[in-house]
């Protein structure tokens, strides 16, 4: 069935790159997601990925397809204490399904 | 910068009550959901709507219900509350642009039934 899978926790120091990583498993999927959520508040879209893209850059972010793999990943450049959220990668099936992770939770020690 | 708002914020209430939670989105969003969060983070869909007249259940089952009356207001209703309610609820809403049809989230309704 339709699965999105994530580490639970990333713990990095400030200054370092932060990279998280997720599978999943329908190939039909047209985009592909990065939300963020921090304590108290809903998910905010942070990025996203056409299914025919290998790369997104934007600013910090870099996103990495590997469509053959169904691996999608998500790196933060230079992290800052800010970063401190939990990060949700989640495809777009079509329709109105929208499959999420578990949530990856990301640390970030100054 | 919200463009879709939960009210309230928090709620304790006793067993046994009637709750309704407000959802508004101001984009004019057709599709709008409700999600319940665990405080573990896993998102659970519980209910949906493509549009007016429209609602669905979702994949987790919940004892609440909805209604879509109008475009912009979707909200979830409680007709007896317990303590197994007790979570953070989200509603979305998506539309369709460039970015696909990503969800916009409300910043959630922190539900406590004692």
């Amino acid at each position: 069935g339709e699965d999105v899978e994530q580490s639970l926790f990333l713990s990095v120091r400030e200054g370092d790159s932060s990279v998280i990583n997720c599978t999943y498993t329908d190939s039909s999927s047209t985009y592909l997601y990065w939300y963020k959520q921090e304590p108290g508040a809903g998910l905010q879209l942070l990025t996203y990925i056409f299914s025919n893209m290998d790369m997104k850059q934007d600013q910090r972010l870099t996103v990495l397809l590997n469509k053959k793999d169904k691996h999608l990943s998500l790196r933060i450049a230079d992290t800052q204490t800010g970063d401190s959220a939990i990060y949700f990668c989640a495809e777009d099936t079509g329709g109105f399904k929208t499959i999420f992770g578990a949530g990856t939770r990301l640390f970030v020690k100054a | 910068e919200a463009d879709i708002y939960q009210t309230p914020r928090y709620l304790v209430i006793g067993t046994g009550k009637k709750i309704t939670l407000e959802c508004s989105q101001t984009m004019g969003h057709d599709k709008m959901y409700w999600y319940q969060q665990d405080p573990g983070m896993e998102l659970h869909l519980i209910h949906y709507s493509y549009g007016v007249n429209s609602t669905e259940k979702g994949d987790l089952s919940s004892e609440s219900t909805v209604s879509r009356i109008r475009t912009e207001h979707f909200p979830l209703t409680l007709e007896s509350a317990r303590p197994s309610h007790t979570s953070q609820y989200l509603c979305a809403s998506s539309g369709w642009g460039r970015e696909g049809s990503p969800l916009h989230f409300g910043n959630g309704t922190r539900l406590t039934v004692t």
